[in-house]
């Protein structure tokens, strides 16, 4: 059994610019959940999708959209990067009617 | 919305000794919590969780209990070693929605 998967490990970027970060659910889960996770603080929930549909969103603008694909991967696009969008950016993957939430090891997302 | 509180924010113990994190959470629909240890530079990994129905559940040297009318629930760690050291963060769910809300997380070190 793979476990979840996330690419790049780190990323730099400049403010304005636009990113994309990818996940690999882990085997036989359906459903994908990304989190912000700033500096010093719990992960944020930014949205969730399950069966290539949006399936709930935290407090983020609509600058930070996602897709989910077929084999249950998903990415995270955030347009028009700010400064304060430096942070770690967590993919977790869950089984369908399983509550439990299994995290990748993030993506290190730095906008200077 | 879902608001969870944890403290302390940092605690030091001897090795040997217990260690107790605790945490509070505002939203009744909330009925899964779970625990993750999340050591530096690597991912949240879940470590316990308790559903509403149940008061307590110990897995080793790891407990955790859940007062539902309080709405507080704490983690319990015995018999703590060096490896233990990381920072805990709580989190709690309304599986309607699916979405974990993270408290602020509590940096344990455990002195050798």
């Amino acid at each position: 059994e793979t476990g979840v998967t996330q690419s790049p490990t780190h990323l730099i970027k400049t403010r304005g610019q636009q990113v994309t970060l990818r996940c690999s659910s882990q085997s036989g889960h359906n459903t994908v959940s990304w989190y912000q996770q700033a500096l010093g603080q719990g992960p944020q929930f930014i949205f969730q999708y399950y069966r290539e549909e949006e399936n709930g969103r935290g407090n983020f603008p609509p600058r930070f959209s996602g897709l989910q694909f077929p084999n249950y991967s998903s990415e995270l696009n955030v347009n028009a990067l700010e400064l304060d969008d430096s942070a770690l950016y967590l993919c977790a993957s869950s089984g369908q009617g399983n509550e439990k939430l299994f995290f990748g090891s993030g993506t290190q997302l730095s906008v200077l | 919305g879902e608001n969870v509180e944890q403290h302390p924010s940092t605690l030091s113990v001897q090795e040997g000794d217990s260690a107790v994190i605790k945490c509070t959470y505002s939203d009744s629909a909330s009925n899964y919590f779970p625990w993750y240890k999340q050591e530096l530079g690597k991912r949240p990994q879940l470590i316990i969780d308790i559903r509403s129905n149940v008061g307590e559940k110990k897995d080793q040297r790891i407990a955790v209990t859940l007062n539902k009318t309080a709405k507080h629930f704490s983690l319990h760690i015995t018999e703590t070693q060096p490896e233990d050291s990381a920072v805990y963060f709580c989190a709690a769910m309304d599986t309607g929605r699916r979405a974990l809300t993270f408290g602020s997380g509590t940096r344990l070190q455990v002195q050798p």
